[in-house]
């Protein structure tokens, strides 16, 4: 298996403009997590979901933020409007069951 | 508080030292237990996971106490390579499935 695959692995984009994160897990997992990483803040949960559907989105730091799982093979984080303090590393993992998490190798956002 | 607590560090190290990291959790429903190791710039890999009755992989010793709700890893004869960022993970089940990490310990290994 190829692992957990993201796309894109950097992205810039400027204030205001909505950026979309992609994020194919491994195949037959049934949980997908949303991390996002920063220096200040470190590794937060944004979003979880099981069997495609969302369980926990209560790290989701505020509307702007979205996501969706429309099948067991890709998962979108959406940011609508983006602002640099969205600036961080974000990482997609997946997992079998409650055993261990699988990272891809993150997206690497730029909000200027 | 946050619901896992780690050291930061860093721990600068020769090599060949001993070094052990704790990470203390607050949530006594939490089920299982992890080490993971993240390069810098790189994304997070499981290093062990951590069962009740401790268990070891080569030179990497990990223990659990539950009772004191606190897991530790050690790391023997440390090597150059060991340099990374130790992050401590705790799965719980109630109140909703939950992955925690820590913020993570930084181990500087010198020649």
């Amino acid at each position: 298996d190829a692992g957990v695959i993201q796309s894109p692995r950097h992205e810039v984009t400027e204030m205001g403009q909505e950026v979309t994160l992609r994020c194919k897990p491994i195949s037959g997992h049934d949980y997908l997590f949303w991390y996002r990483q920063t220096m200040m803040r470190g590794l937060e949960l944004l979003i979880y979901f099981n069997n495609n559907v969302p369980i926990d989105d209560s790290g989701m730091p505020e509307d702007r933020f979205s996501a969706k799982m429309p099948n067991a093979s890709f998962s979108t984080l959406k940011i609508q409007p983006s602002e640099p303090r969205d600036s961080a590393v974000y990482f997609c993992a997946s997992s079998f069951k409650v055993t261990e998490a699988f990272f891809g190798q993150g997206t690497r956002l730029t909000v200027v | 508080r946050k619901e896992v607590e780690q050291d930061p560090g860093p721990f600068n190290v020769p090599e060949g030292a001993t070094v052990a990291f704790n990470c203390t959790y607050s949530n006594s429903a939490s089920q299982s237990f992890f080490w993971y190791r993240q390069d810098c710039r790189k994304e997070p890999k499981l290093l062990m996971s951590v069962y009740s009755s401790g268990n070891e992989d080569g030179r990497f010793t990990a223990q659990l106490n539950r009772a004191s709700q606190y897991i530790s890893l050690l790391i023997r004869d440390s090597k150059l390579s060991d340099s990374a960022t130790y992050l401590c993970v705790v799965n719980r089940g109630t109140g909703g499935f939950k992955t925690i990490f820590g913020a993570g310990t930084r181990l500087f290994v010198k020649a």
